[in-house]
């Protein structure tokens, strides 16, 4: 089993649209949880982090973490097509190791 | 403040040579973290120095190995290039607490023929 397990894609909704994009750890002493967006051709650029249970907002974007089921999430509403991309989840343990997992590749149909 | 820059951006090498990567972080950074990105293995973890100490290792082999300055920059080393070696490398940079935003670095491309 990965230590952090993403949503197999490719995921593809119409603009307008609400994306769920899902992601599963493994490691429970994991503290930071964070979601990046990666365009095609481009480094890692963050969008969200969450470290408390529960549901956090920051314009389209709402990150979701459970720790007790060890699941974390990001609902993009109102999707764009600036929004096609690869989304990267990522666990932080205490020891400060971070973890990625393989990225769910959204596109937005027009 | 000025983001990561990663030098050089691209590079060619043969099987059997060596790579020296370079990374310098935002201003104020302390910690830089080293990734590998293939689209075969998503982003694999190499390392992170914090205050010139290697904090956090990844699963892989001794032919990669990294250091950091006392002005927090940081360089990679890889030795003994093999073709599986061809990636993008990608920093990071974070103030240095545990559970800190990271920012990355454009990456560097290597391709190794």
């Amino acid at each position: 089993q990965k230590e952090v397990e993403q949503n197999s894609g490719p995921l593809s909704v119409p603009e307008g649209a609400i994306a769920s994009l899902n992601c599963t750890y493994s490691d429970r002493v994991s503290q930071s949880f964070f979601w990046y967006r990666q365009y095609s051709g481009k480094s890692p650029e963050l969008i969200m982090s969450i470290y408390s249970n529960g549901d956090k907002e920051d314009g389209r974007f709402t990150a979701q973490l459970n720790k007790a089921s060890q699941y974390v999430s990001l609902l993009i509403r109102d999707s764009q097509p600036s929004d096609s991309a690869t989304y990267l989840c990522a666990v932080n343990t205490n020891a400060g190791k971070s973890t990625f997992g393989d990225g769910t590749t959204l596109t937005v149909k027009p | 403040k000025a983001g990561v820059t990663q030098t050089p951006r691209y590079l060619i090498k043969t099987r059997g040579q060596q790579v020296t990567l370079s990374c310098s972080p935002i201003s104020g950074h302390r910690s830089v973290s080293w990734y590998q990105q293939t689209p075969g293995q998503g982003l694999q973890f190499l390392f992170e120095y914090f205050s010139e100490t290697q904090r956090n290792k990844g699963n892989f082999p001794g032919r990669f190995s990294g250091r950091q300055f006392s002005n927090s920059r940081s360089e990679m080393n890889v030795s003994t290039l093999e073709l599986g070696d061809s990636a993008l490398y990608l920093c990071a940079s974070s103030p240095g607490l545990v559970g800190d935003t990271q920012y990355f670095g454009p990456g560097t491309r290597l391709t190794v023929l």
